[in-house]
């Protein structure tokens, strides 16, 4: 199965600040079928992002992803207060999907 | 509106079955592949399964392949979840989840969630 490797563990960050996130993959995904999720305490997670790069219906523009291959990037350019959350990617190359083991975004 | 409710969770002992449902609407089910997806108390999420929209692509997480069960029932706009062998390592609250893209011939991702049901397996 591919594993994903998150990093870093939690990120402090203002709100206004850019936050980059990291996501690496133990196989290549050659069809960048890579998504991204947000989700919140005690709520059901978000799709964000598919396809590495394409927003899901309805996600703000200051949510990005960019990358191919093994290494895969979700970037929010200017953090609102409830993008405060812990984020997570998934891959959908291959079966067994397989979650990463997430990224907290916390307020500094 | 998407509405997915999940229910059949409950406390249960090792070794023992516990079978999850998850009722669907506001959407045409047969259009659309469904998951299941589990997340342990303070941990991070685990794909545990996926069916297709016509049930004939199946696939399983390595650690329930041979004890879990994923089945969909289109009279009743129902996805299922048939758990056996249960291990303590299988507490968690298990998420129904719609799949993003309609009338693919396969299984992609998650996208519309219900609330989840929980598991616990404990003496």
């Amino acid at each position: 199965e591919i594993v994903l490797t998150q990093s870093p563990g939690t990120l402090s960050l203002s709100p206004g600040e850019r936050a980059t996130l990291s996501c690496w993959a133990s196989q290549t995904i050659s069809n960048n079928y890579l998504a991204w999720y947000q989700q919140k305490p005690g709520q059901a997670p978000r799709l964000l992002i598919h396809g590495a790069s394409s927003r899901a219906t309805g996600i703000p523009d200051r949510f990005s992803g960019s990358g191919s291959g093994t290494d895969f990037t979700l970037t929010i350019t200017r953090l609102e207060p409830e993008d405060f959350a812990v984020y997570y990617c998934l891959q959908y190359e291959r079966s067994p999907r397989t979650f990463g083991q997430g990224t907290k975004v916390e307020i500094k | 509106e998407v509405q997915l409710v999940e229910s059949g969770g409950g406390l249960v002992q090792p070794g023992r079955s516990l079978r999850l449902s998850c009722a669907a609407s506001g959407f045409t089910f047969d259009d659309y592949a469904m998951h299941w997806v589990r997340q342990a108390p303070g941990k991070g999420l685990e794909w545990v399964s996926g069916i297709s929209r016509s049930s004939s692509a199946i696939a399983y997480a390595d650690f329930v392949k041979g004890r879990f069960t994923i089945s969909r029932d289109y009279t009743k706009n129902s996805l299922y979840l048939q758990m056996n062998s249960l291990r303590i390592e299988d507490t968690a609250l298990y998420y129904c989840a719609r799949d993003y893209f309609p009338s693919g011939p396969y299984y992609y991702i998650p996208d519309k969630w219900g609330q989840g049901t929980l598991v616990v397996v404990s003496s």
